[in-house]
């Protein structure tokens, strides 16, 4: 299968600290996608970051990615109450397959 | 723009009923997907379509069936609801296969 697995399952940060959730995955993709969602809500979407792409930045996101150990990693600096919510990486080559989440607590 | 949106936003059926889910997009896009999720479990692809009149299989399509007669919308029927389906159902849509995609509220559904 080619789903991404997030790592940690669960993570608790205090307001102001780094975030890092990683993802990996078994099989060639064309992108992995980012997504955070909010308890009780869709998934949004947050990066997408190509197959041919080592690093991007959206904001206090930093996503990389390295293909030949298979994994991806999210960086969310300066986290604040509200990035609390579940993250997940969805792996894609014909359609996108999600893991099964990191669960984010920021606590203030 | 609604973006994605999904009808009902709950239901709760006994063992045998059936019942279609339906999912509306405005955005003109040609994918459009059904997941459920489990606590746990992720998001599950269920069944899925690349354009109007299109329908495959996903990761999980037993017990399911889906429709896009139309391109904006895209219906998930189920025949004879079992317990096991008791879970939270997303719509997606996207412009291409593997682009970002837009997810509608969720339905919860509950089998007794």
């Amino acid at each position: 299968s080619q789903q991404g697995e997030e790592d940690p399952q669960a993570l608790s940060i205090q307001e102001g600290e780094n975030a890092t959730m990683n993802c990996s995955y078994k099989t060639s993709i064309n992108n992995l996608q980012w997504y955070r969602q909010n308890s009780g809500r869709g998934l949004v979407h947050l990066i997408l970051i190509r197959s041919n792409e080592r690093e991007k930045h959206s904001g206090r996101l930093r996503v990389t990615l390295d293909t030949s150990k298979k994994s991806s990693s999210l960086l969310i600096t300066a986290s604040r109450a509200a990035d609390t919510a579940s993250y997940f990486c969805g792996t894609s080559y014909d359609k996108v397959i999600f893991g099964p989440g990191t669960s984010l607590s920021v606590i203030p | 723009n609604a973006g994605v949106t999904q009808t009902p936003k709950f239901r709760v059926l006994k063992t045998g009923q059936s019942m279609t889910l339906l999912c509306a997009q405005d955005m003109n896009h040609e994918y459009m997907y059904w997941y459920r999720q489990d606590p746990g479990m992720g998001l599950r692809l269920i069944h899925y379509s690349v354009g109007e009149g299109t329908t495959a299989k996903g990761e999980v399509p037993d017990g399911y069936n889906v429709s896009r007669l139309k391109k904006q919308n895209f219906l998930l029927g189920l025949e004879s609801a079992a317990p096991s389906q008791t879970s939270v159902y997303f719509c997606a849509s996207t412009d291409l296969g593997d682009n970002e995609q837009f997810f509608g509220p969720g339905t919860r559904l509950t089998v007794l």
